[in-house]
This record gives C-alpha cells, structure tokens and sequence, in this order.
C-alpha cells in the first residue's frame, strides 16, 4: 500500500520536553511538508523539504526543527522553545511541488 | 497578504441535494487550485483540482468551477450523502513556483441534514 503515516496518533508533551512526530511516506516523493492545524484555522506551514537533506522554513518554524536524512522520512521535532504547542500536526507530501498528499495526522497534547 | 479563504464557516443541506461550496481568493498570480475534504480527526484528502487555464473540471459527484474574473471558486457535490459530512477547504498555489507551497483557506463545514 502506497500512501503517508504518521504517528504516533496521540502524543503527550510534559512542560520543557522536546517531543518528536514521524513522517513516513513510500510514494517516492521529493518534497515533504510539516503543517500546524488549529481549531477554526487554515493550516499554516512549519517547514517544508524539497529534497534530501535539504529543508526551509515556513511561515511558523520558531520552536521546530526537522531534519531529511532520507527520502522516505521527515521527522518533525517540538522544541521546549515551542510555547503552544497544543495542535493537530499534518503531514504531507508531494511529486511535483503541487498537489500534496497528507498523512492521518498526529494530536499534541501538553500535560 | 494574500489569502484564500471561504465565504461561509456552516453549510447544512438536505440528503440527496446539491451542495455548493465557495472559495474567494486573492493571488491573481495563483495558476493552481485544489479542494481537499476533511473528516474530524483525520489528514485532509484531495478531492479535485483545477488549473487557471480551465473554467471547469469534473470527477466523481463533483465539478469545481473557476471564475479569474472574480478570482472565485467553487465546489459542487451532486446527490449530497451523509459520508459527505466533512470540512471542505481550498488551496491556491501561486505562479512563481518552488515547493514552498500552497497557500489554504480556513475550510467551510457540510453538515448534511436527514
């Protein structure tokens, strides 16, 4: 089966914790992409990779870090720095820099 | 700056009506369109995509309709079925390239009524 995963579903950040969501996808796409959902929001972009080990910043990137060791994985990290990090996290992925394809998500809860 | 966004946050029809759901967008550089539908707790999922040089484009149960003159667009849903119910959200990618990405609105949620 060919598609995006994400996991875990549910994840648990205690304060001053550095947590990580994983991106897997096996549909042989370049680019990948980490964006943050938020109740009543469009999702709004963390940062984006256009080839291995090469990634960019979006739009709200302070308090995140990712690397894009391999193709398949662009694993997403919430720093400490990250103040608000309660949201629903969405992953995706794209051939051709246009249509993108997104993976089931994974929810960020603070204890 | 520039934004996509919907016209209307709620949209209840009847079972078995047409639906039709809108899209205001700024970029009139934008060159790309998309319609993703998304079930509560769930990644979006593409529905249909549509490109400046078109005014129309069908699939399935659906046509998404593209007016440049307004910079408006729009989805329909024929026969709208429960497993309709969903937030539907636009997207716009502009004509300057790159992978950075598309730009979306803030969604529109069917509700769809017995």
């Amino acid at each position: 089966d060919g598609g995006i995963t994400q996991s875990p579903k549910y994840l648990f950040r205690k304060e001053g914790q550095n947590v990580t969501l994983s991106c897997e996808q096996n549909l042989n796409h370049d680019a990948m992409y980490w964006y943050r959902q938020d109740p009543g929001q469009g999702l709004r972009l963390i940062y984006y990779s256009q080839i291995v080990n090469d990634f960019q910043k979006g739009d709200i990137a302070e308090g995140y870090s990712v690397s894009r060791e391999k193709k398949e994985s662009f694993p997403l990290t919430v720093t400490s720095a990250q103040k608000n990090p309660t949201a629903f996290y969405l992953c995706a992925s794209s051939i051709d820099w246009e249509t993108q394809y997104f993976g089931p998500g994974t929810r960020l809860l603070v204890l | 700056g520039e934004s996509v966004g919907l016209h209307l946050p709620t949209l209840s029809v009847q079972e078995g009506d047409n639906s039709i759901i809108n899209c205001a967008y700024s970029n009139s550089a934008s060159d790309y369109f998309i319609w993703y539908k998304q079930e509560s707790g769930k990644g979006p999922q593409f529905i249909i995509d549509i490109r400046s040089n078109m005014d129309k484009r069908q699939g399935q149960r659906v046509t998404v309709l593209l007016n440049k003159t307004v910079k408006h667009l729009s989805l329909q849903i024929a026969a709208t079925q429960p497993g309709d119910s969903a937030v539907y959200f636009c997207a716009e990618k502009g004509s300057g390239g790159g992978a950075d990405g598309l730009t979306f609105g803030k969604g529109t949620h069917l509700i769809i009524q017995p």
